[in-house]
């Protein structure tokens, strides 16, 4: 596909549970960013790669988060021990570029925690 | 701070009504550059516009047009003769040069509903 894509569009999991969830980028595209957006307001910086490099980690909110991109194309993002406070939609983002690109989204991962 | 205020949280209008959405930023950085983006009830954000803070130039894109005032660091967004497909939530961001990420810094979003 031409987009970027996201898989699984839903994920329900039990409090303590790990999750993984992973992106597509469109082919190409050097950086790749993650968002979390909570209900009802804007998406939040998470964590920034340039191909397979971590260059930013700022926004991740603890060490139970964990992102990776071996091989500078698919990333997945890892949430070790689900909590209630988890819960929101992940976005993910590719680039051809940075900073005065623009930025194109997938359609993200709905993650509830029970 | 980087920070971007975007202090209409709904706003509701009747289809042909002129809109404009507020849109207000917060940065030290003298080279950024301001975007909106557009989510519509599928959730995919859809880009609108980018500008670079050198170039206040308003735009104009059929029915939407932008202007930018670095005076008072506003990037209001206009759309004329709204339609009933403009119902969406917009969001306006920023992206500071400063940095080596290019991560988007995102407003509260503004929920349009234009009804028929």
């Amino acid at each position: 596909g031409a987009g970027v894509s996201q898989s699984p569009r839903y994920k329900v999991a039990k409090r303590g549970q790990d999750v993984a969830l992973r992106c597509d980028p469109i082919s190409g595209h050097v950086s790749l960013f993650w968002y979390q957006q909570a209900l009802g307001q804007g998406p939040e910086f998470l964590t920034y790669f340039q191909n397979e490099a971590q260059l930013d980690k700022s926004g991740l909110p603890s060490d139970r988060f964990f992102a990776e991109r071996p091989e500078g194309s698919v990333s997945t993002l890892k949430i070790q021990r689900t909590q209630q406070e988890d819960s929101a939609v992940y976005l993910c983002a590719s680039s051809p570029g940075t900073k005065r690109y623009e930025q194109y989204f997938g359609p993200g991962t709905r993650l509830t925690v029970t | 701070a980087q920070k971007v205020t975007q202090a209409q949280t709904e706003i509701s209008v009747v289809e042909k009504e002129d809109v404009t959405l507020d849109c207000v930023y917060e940065t030290r950085d003298t080279t950024y550059y301001l975007f909106w983006y557009k989510q519509p009830p599928s959730g995919e954000l859809v880009f609108l516009i980018r500008r670079n803070s050198f170039d206040e130039q308003n735009e104009i894109s059929g029915r939407y047009s932008w202007n930018f005032q670095k005076s008072t660091s506003s990037f209001n967004f206009t759309i004329t003769a709204s339609q009933v497909v403009d119902s969406a939530v917009y969001f306006c961001a920023l992206s500071p040069a400063s940095g080596n990420t290019g991560k988007l810094i995102f407003g509260q979003g503004t929920t349009l509903q234009v009804k028929p």
